[in-house]
């Protein structure tokens, strides 16, 4: 799988929007990008994931560059319940399995 | 909503004990995954299991086994517990198919003196 490049963190006031960058600079064409959170003293919790169109669901937006070389994680309007560890992961189609980095701290202030 | 349980969130337990840590999930998800995270390394993966009695290693097997005798239950032994196994340990599963999330539990911080 493609190795992934984020910020260490990040702080976002309280309803801007919060947008965290991710590098795949290495990202294959059968290769999906995958989201990931974690909030303090839970496990990952799934947000969003693509191959290389934008994607928008209930929890966020994911924006893939044409090249698909680095892609934004957009959390619309952040609440304080957003504070979390934000994890980009690039996945092989075929494969079960998820690599984790060390993912972006994003700090929401108040 | 998919639940997924473990054991125990605080264990503790001696050098050279035998530590079970059980997983369960209510979904019917065909893949359960373990894995450990560790303060600057994120989450590596220890074992996953596509189907009861199948497993493969994952990233970190060395000092682990599994089992799963059923389906919805996987299970993470270590077989002598060392202190470098202290560590937060987190069970998932998903669907089969690789378009499926994975559900995380909410994790066992296991300390091992």
């Amino acid at each position: 799988d493609a190795k992934t490049t984020q910020p260490t963190s990040m702080d976002c006031a309280e309803g801007r929007a919060a947008n965290l960058p991710c590098n795949h600079s290495t990202i294959s064409g059968n290769e999906y990008v995958y989201w990931y959170r974690q909030i303090h003293s839970q496990g990952p919790q799934y947000i969003i994931h693509g191959l290389k169109n934008n994607e928008t669901n209930e929890m966020a937006s994911l924006i893939i560059t044409e090249d698909r070389k680095s892609s934004t994680l957009i959390l619309p309007h952040a609440t304080l319940r957003d504070t979390a560890v934000y994890y980009c992961i690039v996945r092989v189609f075929g494969n079960e399995k998820l690599t984790f980095g060390t993912g972006t701290r994003l700090t929401i202030i108040p | 909503d998919v639940k997924v349980t473990q054991s125990s969130r605080y264990l503790v337990k001696r050098t050279g004990e035998k530590v079970f840590l059980e997983c369960v999930q209510d979904m019917d998800h065909e893949n359960m995954f373990w894995y450990r995270q560790d303060p600057g390394l994120g989450l590596r993966l220890i074992y996953f299991s596509y189907d009861v009695k199948m497993k493969e290693k994952g990233d970190i097997p060395e000092g682990y086994s599994v089992s799963r005798e059923k389906k919805e239950r996987f299970s993470l032994i270590l077989e002598s517990a060392s202190t470098n196994q202290t560590s937060m340990y987190l069970c998932a599963s998903s669907a089969a198919g690789t378009d499926y999330e994975q559900y995380f539990g909410p994790g066992t911080r296991l300390t091992v003196t």
